[in-house]
């Protein structure tokens, strides 16, 4: 079975700073994705950024980059530059849908990292 | 905006009775997923639809039920509420297939049972 693992509950970063958030997962399937998403005070999922299994280089997005260490089954959320905006909870998250489960691409979620940027 | 509509925002209501969320999902994406999130279980994923049909089942229970229509937008149908059944329901939607990546959330709906 999946499984996603957030070992952070909170985090506090000064503004400016960099941050790393932690993520480490288990799946008997070769081919999965893994995505971070930010929930703000205000309850929406925010889509962050994505990373598939096979990809050879680490996914960026602007200030979020993903990385990626297969071996060690972990996909950290590495923000450059925090801003208080940045203040959310984190949640990552994990579709397995390899060729055992083709059409399932329900997403198994870490139960979230809340940071909190101080100014 | 992720381009995914869900209405009720807020949804106040007492138990056993029953209620319909209801969700649309972006312009050309077939897939449609209802998850709950809970301070007891977390974000769980309940059920997923592609282009009508029910493609996987997660930890939904019997009293709740959805579908998805002819248009896409789909409900979810909640009945026989508990005080446990108050969460954040949450309708995304991908293109859905094998060949689809991320799945994008809308504001959810927040229930209430009193």
């Amino acid at each position: 079975a999946q499984k996603i693992t957030q070992t952070q509950p909170g985090m506090f970063v000064q503004e400016k700073e960099a941050v790393t958030l932690d993520c480490t997962y288990d799946t008997s399937d070769p081919s999965y994705g893994l995505f971070w998403y930010k929930q703000p005070s205000s309850g929406e999922m925010i889509f962050l950024i994505y990373q598939g299994s096979y990809d050879q280089q680490n996914a960026t997005e602007g200030r979020y980059s993903l990385n990626f260490q297969k071996a060690r089954k972990s996909a950290n959320l590495v923000i450059s530059a925090s801003q208080l905006g940045d203040s959310a909870m984190y949640f990552c998250a994990m579709r397995d849908a390899g060729i055992s489960n083709f059409g399932n691409e329900k997403l198994t979620f870490g139960t979230g990292t809340r940071l909190t940027i101080i100014p | 905006d992720s381009g995914v509509t869900q209405t009720p925002k807020h949804l106040i209501t007492a138990t056993g009775q029953r209620v319909t969320l209801r969700c649309s999902p972006r312009s050309g994406d077939l897939s449609v997923y209802w998850y709950q999130q809970s301070l007891d279980q977390g974000l769980q994923f309940l059920i997923q639809y592609y282009n009508g049909e029910e493609r996987a089942k997660g930890n939904i229970l019997e009293r709740f039920s959805a579908q998805q229509f002819p248009d896409l937008h789909s409900e979810l149908n909640l009945s026989s509420l508990e005080l446990g059944d108050s969460a954040l329901y949450f309708c995304a939607s991908s293109v859905g297939g094998s060949s689809s990546y991320e799945q994008y959330f809308g504001p959810g709906t927040r229930l209430t049972v009193t």
